[in-house]
Formats: C-alpha cells, sequence, structure tokens
C-alpha cells in the first residue's frame, strides 16, 4: 500500500528564512505528487503537483518542490517565508490514474513576524 | 460555480444516533471522494464515485457507513449508530475523470465537522 511520510510535524520559522518541508512516500511506479496547503479556517488548497517532466515544479505564493525518484522524496521549499504562509501543509500522492490520493500526517508551520 | 460545497458545516449528535452530510462538487467534474481528518493527521480516504458508480472504498468504511451518488451529481455520506470515535472532520473533493495533467487534482470543500457527545 503507499504510504506518505512527512519529517516534521511542527516548524516554526521567522519571516524571511528559507523553508524545506520533507515528504517521502513508498510506491515503486509511476506516481503523481502533490503539495496541498490549508491555512487557518480555510479549506484544503492545491499549491503545487508534479505528474511529469522537470522534476522541478513551481507553484503559487512563491513555492517549489523537487521530485527526486530515487530519493522517493518530494520535498518542499521556498526561499524566503512570509507570516501568511502560516499553515498547515500536506504531502499527497496518487499512483494510478483515476485513484485516490493518500495523504501525509501534514506540517504545522508557523511564521513569526 | 462556488467549488465544492459540503452541509452542514458542524453537526453535533448524540452516540447512538444517525447522521447525514450532503457534498456538491464542482458541476463539470464526475468524480467524487470522501475523506476524514482527525485533529493531527491528514485526510484518510473513504471511497470515491465516478458518476454514480462508487468505484473504491476502504476499510476504514465500517458497515455503519454509507454514500451513496443516486444521479451522478450531488452525493451523502451516512452515518448509523453514531460513535465517539466518528468524531472528525469530513471532507468532500470532486475532479475530472480527464487523461491529461488536470486529472486527478481534487478540489475540496470546506468540510462537514461531527462531533459525537
Amino acid at each position: 500500500a503507499q504510504s506518505v511520510s512527512q519529517h516534521n510535524h511542527h516548524v516554526i520559522l521567522s519571516e524571511a528564512a528559507s523553508l524545506e518541508l520533507g515528504c517521502n512516500y513508498s510506491y515503486g511506479g509511476t506516481v503523481n505528487l502533490f503539495w496541498y496547503v490549508q491555512y487557518p479556517g480555510q479549506h484544503l488548497q492545491l499549491l503545487l503537483k508534479y505528474f511529469s517532466g522537470d522534476p522541478l515544479v513551481k507553484g503559487i505564493k512563491g513555492f517549489e518542490a523537487e521530485f527526486i525518484k530515487s530519493k522517493f522524496s518530494f520535498n518542499l521549499r521556498k526561499p524566503s517565508v512570509q507570516w501568511s504562509d502560516t499553515a498547515e501543509y500536506f504531502c499527497a500522492v496518487n499512483a494510478g490514474y483515476g485513484n485516490k490520493l493518500v495523504f501525509g500526517a501534514g506540517t504545522i508551520l508557523r511564521v513569526k513576524s | 460555480d462556488t467549488g465544492v460545497s459540503q452541509n452542514p458545516r458542524h453537526k453535533i449528535t448524540k452516540r447512538g444516533q444517525n447522521v447525514t452530510f450532503r457534498c456538491d462538487p464542482i458541476s463539470e467534474h464526475n468524480r467524487l471522494y470522501w475523506y476524514r481528518q482527525t485533529l493531527g493527521q491528514g485526510p484518510e480516504f473513504l471511497t470515491y464515485f465516478q458518476n454514480e458508480a462508487q468505484l473504491e472504498k476502504s476499510r476504514l468504511l465500517s458497515d455503519r457507513f454509507s454514500a451513496e451518488r443516486p444521479k451522478g451529481s450531488f452525493s451523502t455520506l451516512e452515518i448509523q449508530r453514531t460513535e465517539q470515535g466518528d468524531s472528525a472532520m469530513y471532507l468532500c473533493a470532486s475532479s475530472t475523470a480527464r487523461t491529461d495533467s488536470g486529472a486527478n487534482v481534487l478540489t475540496f470543500g470546506a468540510g462537514s465537522r461531527l462531533t459525537v457527545l
């Protein structure tokens, strides 16, 4: 069965610090990878996705993620975080057309102003 | 189109009662998913429909849970004889069945929070 592991459950950063959130998945075949974000009081929103091609994908609000197939990883990065990035971030994997997404447990990011 | 709509947003019930949640997906989406999320966890898959056909159910979906999508549009999730362990946020999502890079991009609703006393 597919599984997703997010390395940190809570991350606290100061504004302008760089961010990297780890995500590893277990599945040996072709995967589609996603990062979703949930801002306080709001619903889950797509941040970025990887289907194929360039393993470095860019999403909204300056976020990017790199797919490293050999490491089964899809880490999320942002060079300089803002207070408004305070949210919970979820990594998810889909291992086939039409199948469900499997989510990690999430990482709560708090950015101090 | 205002996205995925879920009702009610909050439901408080006593143990043993039945509850029903409704989800209205994005109109052009033919796939509809139900997830459950508890505190400190990511969303856990429950079931999904393509049009009116229920194509997959998780083992998490006990026989007290039933989901329907009778006309391939809105869906309902019913929980019978609720237990305190059913307390959670129930999320609905929808997507298209395209085969290009738009496939399987789930759009989520705001969720229905269930509290079982």
